[in-house]
């Protein structure tokens, strides 16, 4: 176990609505990525939260929000859903701002499912 | 063009067999080489990382890079059953984005 833990494990969610999902880094990591992973396709980055500051964005519009809080745990939040955004929605914790060797370790991941 | 390729699976070996899978990159810049395996359902988990042009080798798995071909390979030697998963290629573009490739998914054959 990597010691990144993720709540919920899954969620069903209609057309519209909005949803939020939480992770709790690694001890000791300051650092949280999200990505999105659609079925038979590796994880796509949306961003990065360091030192509670958004450090970097994939191509997702920004209806795909997030905060990192002072105990570096991290939220994601997305409005109007959408079909599309059915996936599995991981997230990762590294140390120092994801720097070019950092290790990015994976939580078990939400099963969001947008009906 | 896709910054992470993988060779299209699926793969199958047969158990005791040599699983070799194969990733290019598009970025010269690149300067970090990351492979996960991922269990159908489960999530992505580090089993190798490398920097440097050559060979990394961890018990049964081998990483190789050439930068200069923007190739990154990883070998399983004596494939068992317990390493059927996807292998997921990821390299650094820049100081925060992993980028991914689509996966290879391995059947080793008992």
């Amino acid at each position: 176990e990597t010691g990144v833990t993720q709540s919920p494990t899954h969620l069903i969610k209609t057309r519209g609505q909005q949803v939020t999902l939480r992770c709790s880094s690694q001890s000791g990591h300051n650092t949280v990525s999200w990505y999105q992973q659609a079925l038979g396709q590796g994880p796509q980055f949306i961003f990065q939260y360091y030192r509670e500051e958004e450090n970097g964005r994939g191509n997702f519009p920004p209806r795909f929000s997030g905060l990192q809080f002072p105990n570096y745990s991290s939220e994601l939040n997305v409005n109007a859903l959408e079909l599309d955004d059915s996936a599995l929605y991981l997230c990762a914790s590294s140390l120092s701002g994801g720097g070019v060797r950092s290790i990015q370790y994976f939580g078990a991941g939400t099963r969001l499912s947008v009906l | 063009q896709k910054e992470v390729e993988q060779n299209s699976g699926p793969l199958s070996v047969p158990e005791g067999a040599i699983a070799s899978l194969n990733c290019t990159y598009s970025d010269r810049g690149s300067q970090s080489f990351f492979w996960y395996r991922q269990y159908s359902g489960k999530s992505p988990e580090l089993i190798m990382s490398i920097y440097s042009n050559g060979d990394k080798e961890d018990g049964r798995f081998t990483a190789q890079l050439n930068k200069a071909s923007q190739y990154v390979s990883l070998l399983i030697r004596d494939s068992q059953p317990s390493d059927s998963a996807t292998y997921l290629c990821a390299s650094h573009f820049n100081d925060y984005k992993l980028s991914f490739g689509a996966g290879t998914t391995v059947t080793v054959r008992a």
